[in-house]
C-alpha cells in the first residue's frame, strides 16, 4: 500500500519569494511521483513527474522537484513565485510505471497563497 | 481536442434524489477514472475503466454508487439515493495506454446534497 503526506495544508508567501511545498511518501515498492496543480474551479494539471533517472525534475511554470529516496520525499520548489501561482498543489504516487493499470494515490493538497 | 468534458459543472439536489454525473473522455484514450475530492479525505479514486470495462471499483463507497461506460466516449457516475455526505467535487480523468503518459482531468462536478 502507498500513502502520501503533504505536511502543510496552506503556505502563504509574498510575490517573488521562493517557496517549497513538502511531500513525503511511503511505499513498499518502487515509486513514481507526480505533482499536480489545481487552479480555482479547474481540474488538475500535471506540473512534473519523476519516473527514473535524474532525481531533479523540472516542470512547467518554473517549478522543480527533487526525489530523495533515503528521506522518502519529493518536495516541490520554485525560486520566485508569482500571484498567478496561487492554487492548490497535489503530490501523488504510483507503484508502477505510469501506464497499464497504474493508478495514483494523492496527498490531501497544499494551498499556495501568493500575495503582493 | 476539447479535453475531458464533465457535466453538469454544479449540481444541487435534495437528499434521497438520484444524481447522475457525466463524463466525455478525450478521444482515443483507453482509460477513464472517477475521483472524488473532499476536504476531509482529499482526492480518492472511486473506479476506473479500461476499454469500457470496469477494472477496479474498490473505491466506490457503497452500493448507492454505480458507474457505467457504455461506449468509449461516455461514462456516468450515479448516486441513488443521494445523501448529504456525498457532497463533494467529482472528477473524471482519462489517459491513453502509452507508457509514461499522464492522466488528463476534467473540470469537475461540484455536487451539493441538501
Amino acid at each position: 500500500a502507498q500513502s502520501v503526506t503533504q505536511l502543510d495544508s496552506q503556505v502563504p508567501v509574498f510575490e517573488e519569494a521562493p517557496v517549497e511545498l513538502r511531500c513525503n511518501y511511503s511505499s513498499s515498492v518502487s515509486v513514481y511521483l507526480f505533482w499536480y496543480v489545481q487552479y480555482p474551479n479547474q481540474g488538475l494539471q500535471l506540473l512534473l513527474k519523476y519516473l527514473s533517472g535524474s532525481t531533479l525534475v523540472k516542470g512547467i511554470n518554473g517549478f522543480e522537484a527533487e526525489f530523495n529516496k533515503s528521506q522518502t520525499s519529493f518536495h516541490l520548489r520554485k525560486p520566485s513565485v508569482h500571484i498567478s501561482d496561487t492554487a492548490e498543489y497535489f503530490c501523488a504516487v504510483s507503484d508502477r510505471p505510469y501506464s497499464g493499470y497504474s493508478t495514483l494515490t494523492f496527498g490531501k493538497g497544499t494551498m499556495l497563497l501568493v500575495s503582493p | 481536442d476539447a479535453g475531458v468534458i464533465q457535466s453538469p459543472r454544479h449540481e444541487v439536489t435534495e437528499m434521497g434524489q438520484e444524481v447522475t454525473l457525466r463524463c466525455k473522455p478525450i478521444s482515443g484514450h483507453d482509460y477513464l477514472f472517477w475521483y472524488r475530492q473532499t476536504m476531509m479525505r482529499g482526492l480518492e479514486l472511486l473506479i476506473y475503466f479500461n476499454n469500457n470495462v470496469p477494472i477496479d471499483d474498490s473505491g466506490m463507497p457503497e452500493d448507492r454508487f454505480s458507474a457505467k461506460m457504455p461506449n468509449a466516449s461516455f461514462s456516468t457516475l450515479k448516486i441513488q439515493p443521494s445523501e448529504p455526505r456525498d457532497s463533494a467535487v467529482y472528477f473524471c480523468a482519462s489517459r491513453d495506454n502509452r507508457e509514461n503518459t499522464e492522466a488528463f482531468f476534467g473540470q469537475g462536478t461540484r455536487l451539493t446534497v441538501v
